[in-house]
């Protein structure tokens, strides 16, 4: 069974400031994991996904999470933030046909 | 191209109702899924299909049932509803298992 941590409900940064938030899985062997991005009364949008190959991915608007192995992590990074990005994230991971989602971590940026 | 389109986007129903939420997807996906998000708990699966004509239970199926006459549809029963029911409601497809395709949802209150 796989399961997903993602620490902290909330951050909050300042417009231009990186942008971090934490995720950490549980799998008993190598997973497929996702970033999913969630905007007020809509549903969800693919941010990024490593599958294999490159640890380093690269998804929309600017965003990147790096696959660690040996931390079982898949933090989301974004150098710079916009308010455009304040929205509600959440990683995933899947060993087959089913994801496992996270709690969730929403990201409030203020000017 | 529409993706994956959820009828009713809002409803509300009282204790023991019944109804059935609707999800078509237009991409000619082998997968679909119905998911319940809550506050703080993140997306978790309630059924889902790996073909026309299947159907298997995901994470909290109870009181819910669901059927795949067509491929492109995936329909979400609750034969009477309970108040702890009250939820959004989000349906996605894949073709293969991932990445998922998620329409905008149906937001349930059952008084």
């Amino acid at each position: 069974a796989q399961s997903v941590t993602q620490l902290g409900s909330h951050v909050s940064v300042s417009e231009g400031a990186l942008v971090l938030l934490r995720c950490n899985y549980s799998s008993s062997v190598p997973p497929y994991l996702f970033w999913y991005v969630q905007y007020p009364n809509q549903g969800l949008q693919l941010l990024l996904k490593y599958t294999t190959g490159a640890t380093l991915v690269k998804g929309i608007n600017g965003f990147e999470a790096e696959f660690k192995k040996s931390e079982t992590s898949f933090h989301l990074t974004k150098p710079s933030a916009h308010m455009s990005v304040a929205a509600e994230y959440f990683c995933a991971v899947t060993l087959g046909s089913t994801l496992t989602f996270g709690k969730g971590t929403m990201l409030l940026v203020s000017p | 191209n529409a993706g994956v389109t959820q009828t009713p986007k809002f409803r509300v129903l009282k204790t023991g109702q019944s109804m059935t939420l609707l999800c078509a997807q237009d991409m000619n996906h082998e997968y679909m899924y119905w998911y319940r998000q809550d506050p703080g708990m993140g997306l978790r699966l309630i059924h889902y299909s790996v073909g026309e004509g299947t159907t298997a239970k995901g994470e909290v199926p109870d009181g819910y049932n669901v059927s795949r006459l067509k491929k492109q549809n995936f329909l979400l029963g609750l034969e009477s509803a309970a108040p702890s029911q009250t939820s959004v409601y989000f349906c996605a497809s894949s073709y293969a298992g991932q990445p998922q395709h998620f329409g905008d949802g149906t937001r349930l209150s059952i008084l």
